[in-house]
């Protein structure tokens, strides 16, 4: 079936310096979500991406979708505190309803 | 608040009590969904609901049992419950489209502890 993996599982960083988490997907996809997960809570969706090579970003954060639609990345310019948690990617299921969820990078920060 | 709401936040069952979880929409979706996640796993969907029909159930054991009364609530029935069950049960809604984006709304989640 259908897999979506993420490097690194976890990420320390000093307060300040870049983050960037890879995602990559055994299939081609449709398109691709990132989530954002804080500590205690749960998923929050972040963007999506669905034209091939497209790039978007939200302020810090810049989000990449492959040539061939099969990897991702999230790179977060100056981390700061507030950016702790985790980041998931998911994909469409191919013909199912619902998503495959990568198992995420888990950013801590060190101040 | 993303729209999304679980009942109960935490909860602690021995393993042969029966418990149900719930979760309401209030967004105006067309697709329920639940998953679970534990420490070592990602989150894995465990049901589906798709204008209030089950439209799969991704290989979960029977002692979890799934109910739509309605588009915008989802109840999740445990019984007989392992302590490997113990985790994070979330639900989510989404607007399912042709183009099937399908972008994901959770809920606080259940932390389940099965003793």
């Amino acid at each position: 079936g259908q897999q979506v993996m993420q490097i690194p599982q976890y990420q320390h960083v000093q307060e300040g310096e870049d983050f960037t988490t890879y995602c990559n997907s055994s299939t081609t996809l449709s398109n691709i979500q990132w989530y954002k997960q804080r500590p205690g809570g749960h998923p929050v969706f972040l963007i999506q991406l669905v034209k091939s090579g497209e790039v978007k970003k939200q302020k810090r954060l810049t989000f990449q979708f492959g040539e061939a639609k099969k990897n991702s990345s999230l790179h977060i310019t100056a981390t700061q505190t507030t950016d702790v948690g985790t980041y998931f990617c998911a994909g469409p299921r191919g013909g199912a309803d619902g998503l495959t969820f990568g198992k995420g990078t888990h950013l801590i920060i060190q101040p | 608040e993303t729209g999304v709401t679980q009942t109960p936040r935490h909860l602690v069952m021995g393993m042969t009590n029966k418990k149900s979880l719930k979760c309401e929409q209030h967004l105006g979706h067309n697709a329920m969904y639940w998953y679970k996640q534990s420490a070592k796993k990602p989150l894995e969907l465990m049901f589906v609901y798709s204008l209030e029909e089950r439209v799969e159930n991704n290989s979960v054991p029977s002692r979890f049992s799934p109910e739509c009364p309605n588009s915008s609530h989802l109840f999740l029935h445990l019984h007989t419950l392992q302590p490997e069950d113990s985790a994070l049960y979330l639900c989510a809604s989404s607007h399912l489209q042709s183009s099937g984006t399908d972008t994901q709304y959770f809920g606080p989640g259940t932390r389940l502890t099965v003793l």
